[in-house]
């Protein structure tokens, strides 16, 4: 399957504890996204990368959070001292390099509950 | 005023009419726009992009772009209840930045 991939599909952890996901983006996409999304809401955009360079980061986008895109290829986002306000699915996305086309293909996302 | 609205419905119609969703938004500078289908509990798939003033059709979709207007809508042709979704605008603004702006999405509910 040459789809995004992202791990965990699901985690549960405890108000305080540090968190790490990871997305696998489409093979030869450039651009790397991470969308958050919460129940009856769209996905907020929260981070993208091109290669390995992170080109804008939302306000939604506190202190407590990082993301990483180390050498281009894979994405981790972190979260450290997670709230109860952080549960929500984290969806990732790649698209290719180019023109205008732009189009965005989403991972299965990582549910994220915290307790 | 929100960047991208939708009416979140639910949206119902029979089983083999045209469903109607539309989108509108707050940039006047926006680039594309972009319909993703998103069932309960599973992430978006892309329907279709459109960039260009007029009509896009593919297959029983078609998507229609009023950029005066700042309108933008999905037509679903001969609705079936795997149709039944929640269907997200979503909308790149302008140029200098590769990031969609979401609407909340509208639930689309096919009767069979």
């Amino acid at each position: 399957d040459t789809g995004v991939s992202q791990n965990p599909r699901h985690k549960i952890t405890k108000r305080g504890q540090n968190v790490t996901f990871r997305c696998d983006p489409i093979s030869e996409h450039n651009r790397l996204y991470w969308y958050r999304q919460t129940l009856g809401q769209g996905p907020e955009f929260l981070t993208y990368f091109q290669n390995e360079a992170q080109l804008e980061k939302s306000r939604l986008l506190s202190d407590r959070f990082s993301a990483e895109r180390p050498k281009g290829s894979f994405s981790t986002l972190e979260i450290q001292r997670t709230e109860q306000g952080d549960s929500a699915m984290y969806l990732c996305a790649s698209s290719p390099r180019g023109g205008l086309n732009n189009e965005q293909f989403f991972g299965p996302g990582t549910r994220l509950t915290v307790l | 005023q929100k960047e991208v609205e939708q009416n979140s419905g639910p949206l119902s119609v029979p089983e083999g009419a045209i469903a109607s969703l539309n989108c509108t938004y707050s940039d006047r500078g926006s680039q594309s726009f972009f319909w993703y289908r998103q069932y309960s509990g599973k992430s978006p798939e892309l329907i279709m992009f459109i960039y260009s003033n007029g009509d896009k059709e593919d297959g029983r979709f078609t998507a229609q772009l009023n950029k005066a207007s700042q309108y933008v809508s999905l037509l679903i042709r001969d609705s079936q209840p795997s149709d039944s979704a929640t269907y997200l605008c979503a909308v790149n603004p302008a140029s200098g930045t590769y990031k969609y702006i979401f609407g909340t999405g509208t639930r689309l509910k096919v009767l069979a």
